[in-house]
């Protein structure tokens, strides 16, 4: 099956810091991204969907200044939690569309965040 | 909006023991019906799905039948090995893409020998 490569896995930052967190698809091109979040005991919850070349689109309630989205290429999709805060702290995962009609989105790893 | 309820977890059985985790959904149109799996250190992988009412997923010998009428889409396994440890996503998706999915808060499986 296709691959999606998520890092890092964990990261501890300072509050205040900005963290990078990369989603590669390693054998497909992916027209579109699609950016989650989760909170301790609570679902995962779609942040953006990215297409490359074009903004994302932030889902409601989603600071687009905040968690910057970029997806300059077709395997390559970034998220940017600028200022974290402890409350930023969370479980990020990202998919990644190969753009067929009726299949599945690959997702990544996910990346734990702490702020501290 | 679209949304997912599925049991709280961890849901621990010894090895061979039957499974069962409840996924029940609400939604406004006719969506397609997911169970995804996470090993520790993965990424979520596809389980099973279900496009239409009285469908059956099945795969790895998990099923799941898509239940309209109780808006039900509960993930059972007759007889469950210790590699079968995971955290369970029951999600849906309302668009024919697949790919924008609601999911569940996660169900952690815990299978000892």
């Amino acid at each position: 099956g296709a691959v999606v490569s998520q890092h890092p896995s964990r990261v501890i930052c300072k509050s205040g810091t900005s963290v990078k967190i990369e989603c590669r698809s390693l054998d497909f091109q992916a027209t579109t991204m699609f950016w989650y979040r989760q909170f301790p005991k609570q679902s995962l919850m779609l942040m953006a969907t990215s297409n490359e070349g074009s903004k994302a689109t932030y889902e409601q309630g989603v600071e687009k200044d905040k968690f910057l989205i970029n997806h300059a290429s077709l395997t390559l999709s970034t998220l940017t939690v600028t200022s974290a805060h402890p409350e930023d702290s969370s479980f990020y995962i990202c998919s990644a569309d190969r753009g067929q009609v009726n299949t599945e989105a690959f997702f990544g790893q996910g990346t734990r965040l702490t702020v501290v | 909006g679209d949304s997912v309820t599925q049991m709280e977890g961890p849901v621990t059985l010894s090895e061979e023991a039957f499974l069962t985790i409840n996924c029940t959904y609400t939604a406004t149109g006719y969506p397609s019906l997911f169970w995804y799996v996470q090993y520790p250190g993965e990424g979520l992988q596809l389980l099973l799905k279900a496009t239409k009412a009285d469908d059956k997923g099945s795969n790895k010998g998990f099923e799941a039948t898509y239940r309209k009428e109780t808006t039900s889409f509960h993930l059972e396994k007759g007889s469950v090995q210790v590699s079968d440890s995971a955290v369970y996503f029951c999600a849906l998706s309302d668009q024919t893409g697949f790919q924008k999915l609601v999911f569940g808060t996660g169900t952690r499986l815990l299978v000892s020998p």
